[in-house]
């Protein structure tokens, strides 16, 4: 099945600073990569997704770049805020057995220093 | 505002117990999918239910594990016999469209089998 890995663990920026987490994936097969934000107490939440037919996309402070050669993407975050520190989640989305099955990362615990 | 609704919030019980977990996904939505989160394994997919039907519970252990759904505004998962290592945080999450692919989650049933 699907393996996703994600680094860092654990990522300490300071506010206003970039931020960065990358991902892999195992099967070529997969066309979808969404990416959730975890608050304490909280369950996952979309922040940005990308289809496997597009290399980049944005919204706001929030980037994704996807290189499906590699088998790889990257969440990227600009201009940080305290309100960004939070656990994010990439995962990786394959059509199985007529729907879609995610399998996500390990997550990355970010934390914004103000 | 629509949100998926878990309830017990936090359940504490004994080895050997039957615990059961309740689910209202976000009225309309078709697809409802379990999830269990602990910190070694991260966010795995337990139970996935399209038009209330069980398409995949490939990840859920058969011989103490069952997920159902009754009607379309109530999934169920049920643990019996519960057991130390069933501890973690069950998330249910449902979604509008299996090609839309984005989960809404609830905010989780924090588990502690003792």
């Amino acid at each position: 099945g699907e393996n996703v890995e994600q680094h860092p663990s654990t990522l300490s920026v300071q506010e206003g600073d970039s931020a960065v987490i990358k991902c892999t994936y195992s099967d070529s097969a997969s066309n979808y990569f969404p990416w959730y934000k975890q608050e304490l107490g909280k369950g996952p939440q979309l922040i940005i997704d990308i289809r496997s037919n597009v290399g980049e996309k944005k919204d706001q402070r929030i980037a994704v770049t996807l290189n499906k050669t590699a088998k790889h993407f990257s969440l990227h975050i600009t201009e940080t805020q305290p309100e960004d520190s939070a656990v994010y989640f990439c995962a990786a989305s394959i059509s199985s057995g007529g729907y879609q099955k995610v399998t996500f990362g390990i997550g990355t615990k970010l934390q914004v220093i103000p | 505002d629509a949100r998926v609704t878990q309830t017990p919030r936090h359940k504490v019980t004994e080895m050997g117990q039957e615990v059961t977990m309740r689910c209202q996904p976000i009225l309309g939505h078709n697809t409802v999918f379990w999830y269990r989160q602990t910190m070694m394994q991260g966010l795995e997919l337990l139970a996935y239910f399209r038009n209330r039907a069980p398409l995949d519970d490939s990840g859920m252990p058969k011989d103490r594990f069952s997920a159902e759904m009754p009607d379309a505004t109530l999934a169920t998962l049920k643990i019996q016999p519960s057991e130390p290592r069933d501890s973690a945080v069950y998330f249910c999450a449902s979604g509008l469209d299996p090609d839309r692919n984005e989960a809404f989650f609830g905010q989780g049933t924090r588990l502690t089998v003792v």
